[in-house]
């Protein structure tokens, strides 16, 4: 059974600060990685995809991949309200196009 | 360009009635997603479509519930006897042709089963 985990949260963190979000994921054959933001009451949206092992920076966001370790993790430098919100964790591990999801980590950050 | 169009957004139906959910993609998109979210729960896979043909339907409960993606049109989520368990949000996604795994998401339709 193929399966990515998140912790559920909430993470807490106040307003100018980073927020690390990690994700961690079951098959090693898994080769594509997303991270998705879902306001309450709205549909899930791509923040970044990230494929292979390093880092990769997108203004105050920056995903964090290692295949080795099998995670993921997505960092927010500079942390704003309108940050608060679910962090989806999406990973293809297959030869189709289908996501495995995690459940989200809920984020609050406090002005 | 218009993104993936979902309808209606909000669906009110009595238990035993049919719910039909529809998704427009993002024009160029030739696969279509579907999913369910419960209130509080995370999104669960229901259906994977290309143009007429099922890709992968291993989250789909087996009774009531069907899928199709018309070569012309949109694609349909297709939900008989509705029962109140049926009440959740259903987003539907896109990704092109080209190959990506890259899935674009609708506004969803939030379905109400009284």
């Amino acid at each position: 059974q193929k399966e990515v985990e998140q912790n559920s949260g909430p993470l807490s963190v106040p307003e100018g600060a980073i927020a690390s979000l990690n994700c961690t994921y079951s098959d090693r054959g898994s080769q594509s990685f997303f991270w998705y933001r879902q306001y309450s009451g709205k549909s899930p949206e791509l923040i970044m995809s990230i494929y292979s092992n390093g880092d990769k920076e997108d203004g105050r966001f920056t995903a964090q991949l290692n295949k080795a370790s099998q995670y993921v993790s997505l960092l927010i430098r500079d942390s704003q309200p309108s940050d608060s919100a679910t962090y989806l964790c999406a990973i293809n591990a297959g030869n189709n196009r289908k996501l495995i999801w995690g459940l989200g980590t809920s984020l609050a950050v406090n002005p | 360009n218009a993104g993936v169009m979902q309808n209606p957004r909000h669906l009110v139906r009595r238990r035993g009635q049919e719910a039909r959910l529809r998704c427009s993609p993002v024009k160029g998109h030739s696969h279509v997603y579907w999913y369910r979210q419960l209130p509080e729960e995370g999104l669960k896979f229901m259906v994977y479509l290309q143009k007429e043909n099922i890709i992968d339907e291993s989250g789909m409960p087996k009774e009531r519930f069907s899928a199709e993606f018309p070569k012309e049109g949109p694609s349909i989520l297709r939900i008989q006897q509705v029962v109140r368990g049926d009440s959740a949000a259903y987003f539907c996604a896109s990704s092109p042709e080209i190959y990506t795994d890259t899935q674009y998401f609708g506004p969803g339709t939030r379905l109400t089963v009284l």
